[in-house]
């Protein structure tokens, strides 16, 4: 079974810094994993996704995220921390041959100025 | 281009009542259609998926359920709401032709069951 996780709920960064946040999943097979973000009461809006090809995958305002395949990683980086990037942050990994995603517990990221 | 609507935004509900949340997709024709119930700390929790008019796959066992009456259209209900089931309610839709391909996510509906 497919699972992800996410370490650390919440993460603090200053303005200017550099974000890191972690996932790790689980699959069996080659996963396809998404990076999702949500600002408060609102829905979720695609960041960046890996499925095939280039292990390094860039997405919006900035962000990238490095498929691992060894460790099983897939982290979502920035290298300047912007006020407008507090929100939360999910991970999703699902494969070929099913409709589902499985979603991690999220991480909120706060930036301090 | 493509648009997904929610409702109602808000919703507050005595213990026991029914309930039936809305969602209806825009420019796309046989979408596979999601409901998330999204509680504090717990990340998004899958209820219900379609992959089609009258095709419904339940993934938790609970007092919802979730029908889907026309191509673009899914709805989620409850005969009897549970303290348990105030959350955010989240409907996604993605192509019908897999997962490679992102969902896309409604604005949401909060539920408070009192």
């Amino acid at each position: 079974a497919q699972s992800v996780t996410q370490l650390g709920s919440h993460v603090s960064v200053s303005e200017g810094a550099l974000v890191l946040l972690r996932c790790n999943y689980s699959s069996s097979v080659p996963p396809y994993l998404f990076w999702y973000v949500q600002y408060p009461n609102q829905g979720l809006q695609l960041l960046l996704k890996y499925t095939t090809g280039a292990t390094l995958v860039k997405g919006i305002n900035g962000f990238e995220a490095e498929f691992k395949k060894s460790e099983t990683s897939f982290h979502l980086t920035k290298p300047s921390a912007h006020m407008s990037d507090a929100a939360e942050y999910f991970c999703a990994v699902s494969h070929s041959g099913t409709y589902k995603y499985i979603f991690g517990t999220g991480t909120r990221l706060k930036v301090l100025a | 281009s493509q648009t997904i609507h929610q409702w109602p935004a808000t919703l507050v509900q005595p213990v026991g009542s029914p309930l039936s949340l809305e969602c209806t997709v825009e420019g796309t024709s046989n979408p596979n259609l999601y409901w998330y119930r999204q509680a504090a700390g717990r990340g998004l929790q899958l209820l219900f998926y379609s992959v089609g008019i009258g095709q419904i796959s339940s993934e938790v066992p609970q007092n919802l359920s979730a029908s889907r009456p026309q191509d673009r259209q899914f709805i989620l209900s409850s005969k009897k709401l549970l303290l348990s089931d105030s959350g955010f309610y989240l409907c996604a839709w993605n192509t019908g032709t897999g997962v490679r391909h992102e969902q896309f996510f409604g604005p949401g509906t909060r539920l408070t069951v009192l």
